[in-house]
């Protein structure tokens, strides 16, 4: 079973801090792995992608990627209260399905 | 289109009725996904389509789903026989190729009453 496992949260920071989020897969031969965000009532908006090991950075985003621990996270800095939002952890799987597998996601509250 | 186009936006149907959602992805994608997502929960994957073909249908609930993508383009998941328990917001993400991001549709709310 190819499983994506995020802790559901909530996790609450205070305004201007850095929010961690964190995400584990099972299938080592993963190839591609994102991260959505995703409003109450609204579908599932890419804001980051990473494919190699190493951090990869977009504005306040950060995405870390570790494959030998099948380990990948996002970090944002000077957390807003618009980031407020449940964050999906997507992983595609390799082989020839190369299905996109989702995590339960993981809800942020950031306070003012 | 600009991006993924998904009809209608909401449905309401009664127990026992059938019904069919439409995915029209971003013109070019050849990989197209549907996901299944129930109030307050994760996306539950359905079905996994590359060009006219669906690798990976494993996560369909029942036979009574079904779905099926024709020219490499749209995309119809069909219910049948539908049941309270499908009551959920389907959507819909293609992405250009197998190994690149997915972008939504804004997702079918299904309600069966």
């Amino acid at each position: 079973q190819k499983e994506v496992e995020q802790n559901s949260g909530p996790l609450s920071v205070p305004e201007g801090a850095i929010a961690s989020l964190n995400c584990t897969y099972s299938d080592r031969g993963s190839q591609s792995f994102f991260w959505y965000r995703q409003y109450s009532g609204k579908s599932p908006e890419l804001i980051m992608s990473i494919y190699s090991n190493g951090d990869k950075e977009d504005g306040r985003f950060t995405a870390q990627l570790n494959k030998a621990s099948q380990y990948v996270s996002l970090l944002i800095r000077d957390s807003q209260p618009s980031d407020s939002a449940t964050y999906l952890c997507a992983v595609r799987y390799g082989g020839s399905q190369g299905n996109l597998i989702f995590g339960k996601g993981t809800k942020l509250s950031v306070k003012p | 289109g600009a991006g993924v186009s998904q009809s209608p936006s909401n449905k309401v149907t009664e127990k026992g009725k059938d019904v069919e959602l439409r995915c029209d992805p971003i013109s070019g994608h050849t990989a197209l996904y549907w996901y299944r997502q129930s109030l307050g929960q994760g996306l539950e994957f359905l079905i996994y389509f590359q060009g006219n073909s669906a690798p990976d249908k494993s996560g369909l609930p029942s036979d009574r789903f079904s779905a099926e993508r024709t020219g490499g383009s749209v995309s119809t998941l069909t219910i049948q026989r539908t049941q309270q328990e499908d009551s959920a917001v389907y959507l819909c993400a293609s992405s250009p190729q197998r190994r690149s991001e997915a972008f939504f549709g804004q997702g079918t709310r299904l309600t069966v009453v």
